[in-house]
């Protein structure tokens, strides 16, 4: 079974700019979360969403936003970057509730 | 405090030791348990995953859960060289993961 994959694996942007992110999950899985992971920070939860609905939310401004597409797919979309938004995000997928979060190698943005 | 806490160390040891890495919490609710391992510049993969308490053994790798002390532990035994990266403790509640900071092992030849 082929594992989470999110394109692109790198990007830089300036700032002021948009950025869209994108996750293909593991194909069955239909519950997507996004992380942020800065190394002062570590992992920080961003949404999740579980069939096209956004079933959770963590504490980012609303320049952080996502959607989940009817085949699971999903993607991010942050606008008017900052600097601090030099990070790299995580995709993970999951089956549905209670089950092991599989991550994707993720997409390291910098904002110069 | 944070829901979840995690020595970032870093943590050295030789090749062959026997590693343990650490997290404690302070949620009781916390019913789901997982250890990360995440490589440089990589994304985290899933080692071990428990449900309440008591311990778990795969291969050179055992988690342990002690919900009445809020403490989880990963034991690697025979470290290896290849075990060094920053190992990643996590829990589930309510459709919601809370992750530690991470422990950075290195394992010296």
């Amino acid at each position: 079974k082929a594992g989470v994959t999110q394109t692109p694996r790198y990007l830089i942007k300036t700032r002021g700019q948009q950025v869209t992110l994108s996750c293909s999950p593991i194909s069955g899985h239909r519950s997507v979360s996004w992380y942020q992971q800065t190394p002062g920070q570590g992992l920080q939860f961003l949404f999740e969403y579980f069939s096209e609905t956004q079933r959770n939310k963590g504490n980012f401004p609303g320049r952080f936003s996502g959607r989940q597409f009817s085949n699971s797919r999903s993607e991010m979309n942050v606008s008017t970057l900052e600097l601090g938004d030099s990070a790299l995000y995580l995709c993970a997928s999951q089956t549905s509730g209670r089950d092991e979060q599989y991550f994707g190698p993720g997409t390291r943005l910098t904002v110069t | 405090q944070k829901e979840v806490e995690q020595d970032p160390g870093p943590l050295s040891v030789p090749e062959g030791a026997i590693v343990s890495l650490n997290c404690t919490y302070s949620n009781s609710a916390f019913q789901y348990f997982m250890w990360y391992r995440q490589y440089s510049r990589k994304g985290p993969e899933l080692l071990m995953y428990t449900y309440s308490s008591g311990n778990k053994e795969d291969g050179r790798f055992t988690a342990q859960v002690d919900k009445s002390s809020k403490y989880i532990s990963l034991f690697i035994r025979d470290s290896q060289p290849s075990d060094s990266a920053t190992y990643l403790c996590a829990m589930y509640n309510f459709n919601k993961f809370y992750f530690g900071s991470g422990t950075k092992l290195n394992v010296k030849p």
